[in-house]
């Protein structure tokens, strides 16, 4: 899926500072960020909406999401953990509602050492 | 609590038989149902939806998949499997809260098929 990139693909970081990126060339409103753990389903992590953050999962405070336009997601990260570990997606939908399917990009996988 | 539950955590079948991979949902409402398909290193990807009308719904690639209300359930179906069909599997239920809506996936089902 070229639609949706993601940036970087691979991420090895010791305890330092460092964002990921999304873009969405679909035309979506709503862009969110979902985490994946080893062996583990995806769980969300943030939504936008039309660039408002309108959900907020229970994620630790060192992870800030951004939404520049509608067409772009930055995830900032600062001193990771190693519970970080996992494939961060980056996903869009047309409007957020029930009813629409998710689209993914191929997502980015954090190492911490 | 709104949850999707796929007891199979694995799955192994032959090239060429059937397939039926299970998914149980616990939604309050009318659920809206969704398969996702995810490929090694890769981003999920939808095989089908529901949300209303005929109980079974087709797919993309031959799968196939049966709703059933008074079973709870959802799952997935193929006549003949190939192996390119070797992936992780996740049943997803979208939640509605408020002014917005997520989706809550299973905990997957590694499909393998072997020659």
């Amino acid at each position: 899926n070229t639609k949706i990139t993601q940036s970087p693909r691979y991420l090895i970081l010791g305890r330092a500072n460092k964002s990921l990126e999304c873009e969405q060339h679909l035309g979506h409103n709503a862009m969110y960020w979902y985490k994946q753990s080893a062996e583990k389903p995806p769980e969300l992590m943030f939504l936008y909406n039309l660039k408002q953050l309108i959900r907020n999962e229970t994620v630790p405070s060192r992870f800030i999401p951004e939404c520049p336009d509608s067409s772009k997601l930055l995830l900032h990260i600062s001193a990771v953990d190693p519970e970080d570990s996992a494939v961060y997606f980056c996903a869009s939908s047309p409007w957020g509602t029930t009813n629409e399917r998710l689209f993914f990009g191929h997502g980015t996988k954090l190492s911490v050492l | 609590a709104q949850s999707v539950t796929q007891p199979d955590a694995r799955v192994t079948v032959s090239e060429g038989a059937s397939l039926q991979l299970r998914c149980k949902y616990s939604y309050s409402a009318t659920p809206y149902l969704f398969w996702y398909v995810q490929y090694p290193r890769q981003g999920l990807q939808l095989l089908l939806k529901y949300y209303s009308g005929d109980p079974v719904v087709q797919g993309v690639n031959g799968f196939e998949a049966e709703f059933s209300k008074s079973n709870s359930s959802f799952h997935l179906r193929k006549a003949s499997v190939h192996w390119s069909d070797s992936a992780v599997y996740f049943c997803a239920v979208s939640i509605t809260s408020s002014s917005f809506s997520k989706l809550v996936f299973g905990q997957g089902t590694s499909l393998s098929v072997v020659p």
